[in-house]
């Protein structure tokens, strides 16, 4: 099956610093790729849709300020959180599609968890 | 706007026995997907199966098996003979069939637990 990978798992960083999370697929081309955050014992809150080549689709309350999402190619999209406050810890999901059919999935990458001192 | 309702915010199953887990969602569309995802505790999200809403016969994947019903706008996950590792947070979500990003809309979770 399709596989999806991000980098890091788990990243700590310090309040006002910004960090990168690296969503790959890798066997397949991604058109679209979509951002979820979800807090302990919650569900999976989308925070914004990306196409490669274009520019990412924010939901509504997600500071695309804060929130930098790039879909520089077909395998590769990135979420930048920008001076990152302790309010910003939480688990990072990515997901993927293959294609723009409907019947195609949704590939979820294993998540970052981001801790913020 | 689509809404995912699951009432059940916690399950528990005795190994080997069967568990429902109910799900029921709003919308105003005749073409779209309903999944069931699990999330274990190393939070990997996992598709355990899908129902087109155009298909009449309700999906089955082994021992899970979902009772759709259009009408009511209902859509429960079956897990039959459950076992240990069935254990984990399941997601009831939809997904429009139309439109060009496909984005899922997922319910709170209901988390199960199973019992040796």
């Amino acid at each position: 099956g399709a596989v999806v990978s991000q980098h890091p798992s788990w990243v700590i960083c310090k309040s006002g610093t910004s960090v990168k999370i690296e969503c790959r697929s890798l066997d397949f081309q991604a058109t679209t790729m979509f951002w979820y955050r979800q807090f302990p014992k919650q569900s999976l809150m989308l925070m914004a849709t990306s196409n490669e080549g274009s520019k990412a689709t924010y939901e509504q309350g997600v500071e695309k300020d804060k929130f930098l999402i790039n879909h520089a190619s077909l395998t590769l999209s990135t979420l930048t959180v920008t001076s990152a406050h302790p309010e910003d810890s939480s688990f990072y999901i990515c997901s993927a599609r293959a294609g723009l059919r409907p019947s195609y999935e949704q590939y979820f990458g294993p998540g970052t968890r981001l801790t913020v001192t | 706007a689509q809404t995912v309702t699951q009432s059940q915010p916690e399950m528990s199953v005795q190994e080997a026995e069967t568990v429902t887990l109910s799900c029921t969602y709003d919308t105003s569309e005749s073409d779209y997907y309903l999944f069931w995802y699990k999330q274990p505790p190393s939070r990997q999200m996992i598709l355990v199966i899908r129902q087109e809403a155009y298909k009449q016969q309700n999906a089955t994947e082994n021992r899970f098996s979902v009772n759709f019903q259009k009408a009511a706008k209902s859509f429960s996950l079956k897990i039959s003979d459950s076992q240990l590792g069935d254990a984990a947070m399941y997601f009831c979500a939809y997904r429009s069939g139309g439109g060009s990003n496909y984005k899922l809309t997922f319910g709170k979770g209901t988390l199960l637990t199973v019992n040796p």
